[in-house]
């Protein structure tokens, strides 16, 4: 079974200031891995997403995450944070089965992440 | 145009009673999913579906059912609502494969008195 652990439920950040949210998973087989955004009372918006090739992976709004197969992580990270940035992210990660079949994502419980000004 | 959308966008129903939850998506996307979001929970898997007539169960599908006679539609429905059914409601679609990635809709938020 897959599972995707989220390190701190808040974390806080002054604008400017380098974001960091932790995500590490576990999986059987080699994951694919996302970061979703959800401001209050919207959907769920992809941020960015590793399926295979390059472990470096730029996103919209200016995130990127990395993947460590070593560390079984998926980091998130944004150099300078924008008040905009405010928002609750998720990572997630699914499972393909070797016939290209693949069932839901397992999420995360999540980070907020609040911006002080 | 309008991707992937939810209706109702809120709703009020009391215990025992039938409640159905529509989704439809306009990208021809052959994956479609139910999930439920509870504070502490995250986001958690009730059904799935990888084509029409084609649905399985996640990892909270008690008290809830699917159908999907069309590509585009994916109704979830409560047959006899509980209180800890209360919940927003997200359904999302997928094109499978290469990416998988999941495009969510707006959310229902439905409670149940």
């Amino acid at each position: 079974a897959q599972s995707v652990t989220q390190l701190g439920s808040h974390v806080s950040v002054s604008e400017g200031a380098l974001v960091l949210l932790r995500c590490n998973y576990s999986s059987s087989v080699p994951p694919y891995l996302f970061w979703y955004v959800q401001y209050p009372n919207q959907g769920l918006q992809l941020l960015l997403k590793y399926t295979t090739g390059a472990t470096l992976v730029k996103g919209i709004n200016g995130f990127e995450a990395e993947f460590k197969k070593s560390e079984t992580s998926f980091h998130l990270t944004k150099p300078s944070a924008h008040m905009s940035d405010a928002a609750e992210y998720f990572c997630a990660v699914i499972t393909i089965y070797s016939g290209g079949g693949a069932d839901g994502l397992t999420f995360g419980k999540g980070t907020h992440l609040i911006i002080q000004p | 145009d309008a991707g992937i959308t939810q209706s109702p966008r809120y709703k009020i129903t009391e215990t025992g009673r039938q409640v159905t939850l529509m989704c439809h998506q306009t990208w021809s996307h052959s994956y479609m999913f139910w999930y439920r979001q509870d504070l502490g929970h995250g986001l958690r898997l009730i059904y799935y579906s990888a084509a029409a007539d084609i649905t399985d169960k996640g990892e909270v599908p008690d008290g809830y059912v699917v159908s999907r006679s069309k590509t585009e539609n994916f109704p979830l429905t409560l047959e006899s609502a509980t209180r800890s059914q209360t919940s927003v409601y997200f359904c999302a679609s997928s094109p499978g494969w290469p990416t998988y990635e999941q495009y969510f809709g707006p959310g229902t938020r439905l409670t149940v008195t």
